[in-house]
Formats: structure tokens, sequence, C-alpha cells
């Protein structure tokens, strides 16, 4: 079974400009989580996104948000993007729910300058 | 704020030994705990977890304690191993909200 793939694997952004990440989950998962990490603030959870619908929101704002596909493929995008926004996002999915079933992607490593 | 505390940025051990990983927690409605590995270029994978019904949860060399009074968790790892050197992430979650929160993650080096 493949596992969750994500793309870009690496990206490098301008101030102001707006990216789209991607992430397809392992086959037959329905839910597809993101999370920004960054040295020293950890995994910080941005929200999750179950049968097409956005289940759990983190406190980020409202430049970053996300979709999912009836293929529960999923994407993130970040508008208006900010030196502070560099950092690896992962995503996981799993079957129902979040916790020890969840499955990790490698992530997309976003630079901004 | 940070629900979820991992104090020691990293650890580092020699090969054998038992290695120590703690984590501190703010919220008592977390219920369920989880550790996570990271290798580098790698997402993190699911190591051991433990219910806030137990106190200690077993799986091979890896060994979870809860101590809910101190609101504190700790893996162990004997004997450690060099593949043992990762990012260790401590999680929690509450029933009511589905929402994992992580720490800020170990970074353990184990050496020959």
């Amino acid at each position: 079974k493949a596992g969750v793939t994500q793309t870009p694997r690496y990206l490098i952004k301008t101030r102001g400009q707006q990216v789209t990440l991607s992430c397809s989950p392992i086959s037959g998962h329905r839910s597809v989580s993101w999370y920004q990490q960054t040295p020293g603030q950890g995994l910080q959870f941005l929200f999750e996104y179950f049968s097409e619908t956005q289940r759990n929101k983190g406190n980020f704002p409202g430049r970053f948000s996300g979709r999912q596909f009836s293929n529960s493929r999923s994407e993130m995008n970040v508008s208006t993007l900010e030196l502070g926004d560099s950092a690896l996002y992962l995503c996981a999915s799993s079957l129902v729910r979040q916790g020890s079933e969840q499955y990790f992607g490698p992530g997309t490593r976003l630079t901004v300058t | 704020d940070q629900q979820v505390k991992q104090n020691s940025p990293s650890l580092s051990v020699q090969e054998g030994r038992i290695s120590i990983l703690n984590c501190d927690y703010t919220n008592s409605m977390f219920d369920y705990f989880l550790w996570y590995k990271k290798y580098p270029a790698e997402g993190p994978t699911f190591l051991i977890s433990i219910s806030s019904i137990k106190d200690k949860n077993e799986d091979g060399r890896f060994t979870v304690f809860l101590n809910k009074s101190a609101k504190h968790l700790s893996l162990h790892i004997v004997p450690s191993q060099p593949g043992d050197s990762a990012v260790y992430f401590c999680a929690a979650e509450s029933y009511n909200t589905d929402k994992l929160i992580f720490g800020t993650g170990t970074r353990l080096q184990v050496f020959p």
C-alpha cells in the first residue's frame, strides 16, 4: 500500500506570494490533517478534513486555508506569504480520526525569502 | 499557550543505556497520549501510546509511563541503540476535540 505523498517536496517563494501544497493520503483514508513544523515550536496543528469538510481547525490566521476533494486528496493554501511561514508542512492521513492511526507524509519544505 | 511541553530539546545517551524522554501537559482534559519518532527528511511515525486509564504501556524496548496527578509522561528506551537517534515528539488528544496537540520535540542521540 502506498504511503502518504506530498508535493512538492521543496519550495521557495517570495514574501507576498501565495502557495499551494498538495497531499495524497493512503488509499481508503478519509481524514487528512495538516501540521506546521518549525524549530522550537514542534508540530502545530493547522486543520483536519474529513469527507471534504473541515472538521477541526488550529490557531492559524485566515491566510492558511485548505480543502479536500472527493478522492480524499487535500490541498493547503497560504496567501500573502510572510517570512515566518518558512517551515516544514506535514500532512497526515487516517481512516477516520487522528491519533495512533495517523500516517505522515515526508513533508513540504517551504522557504519564504 | 503550549499545552504539551518537552523541556529538553536534546538528549545524548550511550548505546546500551536507558534513554528517558519527558513530556508535561497542562490540559486535564487530555485522555490519550502518543509518542512519535521522526528521522530527518521523513514524516513522524507512531511509536507507542497510552490511555489515561493506564499508567504504563510497554512495547518491546519502549515503555511509556503516565502520571496523571503530575500531568507528566515519559518514554523509556532500554537498551538504547544508535538507530534510535531521532527527534521524539509527544502528543496528546482529548475525547471532546479529537485534535492532536504535539510537543516541541526532543532530539535523542545515541552514541556507541
